[in-house]
């Protein structure tokens, strides 16, 4: 059983196009967190939701469009790709928010390539 | 700025040696420094989490200290074996959020 399953694993699109990336956690966990593995290989928060609500949104695109329909789920959404969207992307969740001593989880990842 | 810096970014290690390798890490408003480890096609695990200065966390042949004051954590692998061949990661916490640094690759040659 994976405990924070995302997909797909592998996501090649055209630019400008709108494409969403899944992702769930059987942990019962209530924060879910988005990550990008940019260009340099530093995993950078993008957003966190702590059941439901969003907590934290960092200085992402408003392209990108997360969505929690229940603090199991935390989907994220892309409109309009741009060449620069092409990253690998980590789901990945933790029991509590703001608690400095909480592992995260992750997920498998999902490599995104935009033509 | 939060800014994590691990290095050395890589290394070769033969098998049965021991090894180390470093983060640093803003030394104000620490709260807890994570290690996780990633090996290829795999999702990052967590190893360690520190939070106290002086702190040494172990598990099994891999171990981490932790110095606050200063602002940097070792992570130790002794007597490597190629199944330690992965990326591990640190992270400091800070701002209610993580902040990853590149990580250490290492390679471990049988």
């Amino acid at each position: 059983d994976t405990a924070v399953s995302q997909t797909p694993k592998y996501l090649v699109t055209q630019m400008g196009n709108d494409k969403s990336i899944k992702c769930e956690q059987n942990l019962g966990h209530d924060t879910m967190y988005w990550y990008k593995q940019d260009s340099k290989k530093f995993l950078k928060i993008m957003f966190s939701y702590n059941n439901k609500e969003l907590i934290i949104n960092e200085t992402v695109p408003n392209r990108f469009s997360p969505k929690s329909p229940d603090k199991a789920h935390l989907n994220l959404h892309i409109n309009s790709l741009e060449l620069g969207d092409s990253a690998v992307y980590f789901c990945a969740s933790s029991h509590l928010h703001g608690t400095a001593n909480e592992k995260l989880f992750f997920g498998s990842g999902t490599q995104l390539s935009v033509l | 700025i939060l800014n994590v810096e691990q290095s050395p970014q890589s290394l070769h290690v033969q098998e049965g040696d021991s090894t180390n390798f470093t983060c640093s890490f803003p030394s104000s408003n620490f709260y807890a420094l994570h290690w996780y480890r990633w090996e290829t096609a795999k999702s990052p695990e967590a190893l360690f989490v520190m939070t106290l200065n002086g702190d040494e966390k172990k598990k099994g042949r891999i171990s981490a200290t932790l110095n606050t004051k200063e602002g940097y954590s070792y992570l130790y692998i002794k007597g490597s074996q190629p199944e330690d061949s992965a990326t591990y990661l640190c992270a400091w916490y800070g701002n209610n959020r993580l902040a990853f640094g590149k990580g250490n690759q290492v390679v471990v040659i049988p």
